[in-house]
């Protein structure tokens, strides 16, 4: 069983569409985050999420809403994309920090 | 501000060779450690992780790391290095509330 799984694993669209990408959760912690890679593999906290209460909003853009069905659940939607939210998103899940973050494999969102 | 450095971008070392990457970190307290390899394509995975206590922590894959107070530093470590070890590999401290922050990486190339 996959521990925290994102979907797409990629994703190819024009700018100016907008876009949803899934995150799920089968660990039972209560915090999740969105972290974004950029192509020099920079890894930045975007939003986190404690028991689907937004906690941390890291000057993100307002045109990325972070949406948490549940405590399991940790969706990102992106309106109007642009060129450079080209990246790879990453899902994470953390219960306590002693035991630290497991994280999802990944979405290669690719905006042409 | 708090902030993780990881001086070398880019290491190359011999299968079979001993292998050391540099973690330093800026805070006002010991923060909590850890280090993430990223293989390509792949999400991240917990190598190991430091708290507190024994400053020479054990992790998976046969990396192991030790923590210097007076240096500020968290080095990985692994005296026999395997082709499958090359990745990317991240340093990354949390403190409080905070959510984990990454170093920039270090780029590990495995020749025969």
């Amino acid at each position: 069983d996959t521990a925290v799984s994102q979907t797409p694993k990629y994703l190819v669209t024009q700018m100016g569409n907008d876009k949803s990408i899934k995150c799920e959760q089968n660990l039972g912690h209560d915090t999740m985050y969105w972290y974004k890679q950029d192509s020099k593999k920079f890894l930045k906290i975007m939003f986190s999420y404690n028991n689907k209460e937004l906690i941390i909003n890291e000057t993100v853009p307002n045109r990325f809403s972070p949406k948490s069905p549940d405590k399991a659940h940790l969706n990102l939607h992106i309106n109007s994309l642009e060129l450079g939210d080209s990246a790879v998103y990453f899902c994470a899940s953390s219960q306590a920090v002693v035991v630290g973050y497991t994280f999802g494999s990944g979405t290669r969102l690719t905006v042409v | 501000a708090q902030s993780v450095t990881q001086p070398d971008i880019h290491i190359t070392v011999s299968e079979g060779a001993s292998l050391e990457l540099r973690c330093n970190y800026s805070y006002g307290a010991t923060p909590y450690l850890f280090w993430y390899v990223q293989s390509p394509g792949q999400g991240l995975q917990l190598l190991l992780k430091y708290f507190s206590g024994d400053t020479l922590v054990q992790g998976i894959k046969g990396f192991e790391a030790e923590f210097k107070r007076s240096q500020s530093s968290f080095n990985l470590r692994k005296p026999s290095v395997h082709w499958s070890d090359a990745a990317e590999y991240f340093c990354a401290v949390v403190r409080g509330n905070t959510p984990l922050v990454f170093g920039k990486g270090t780029r590990l190339s495995v020749i025969a």
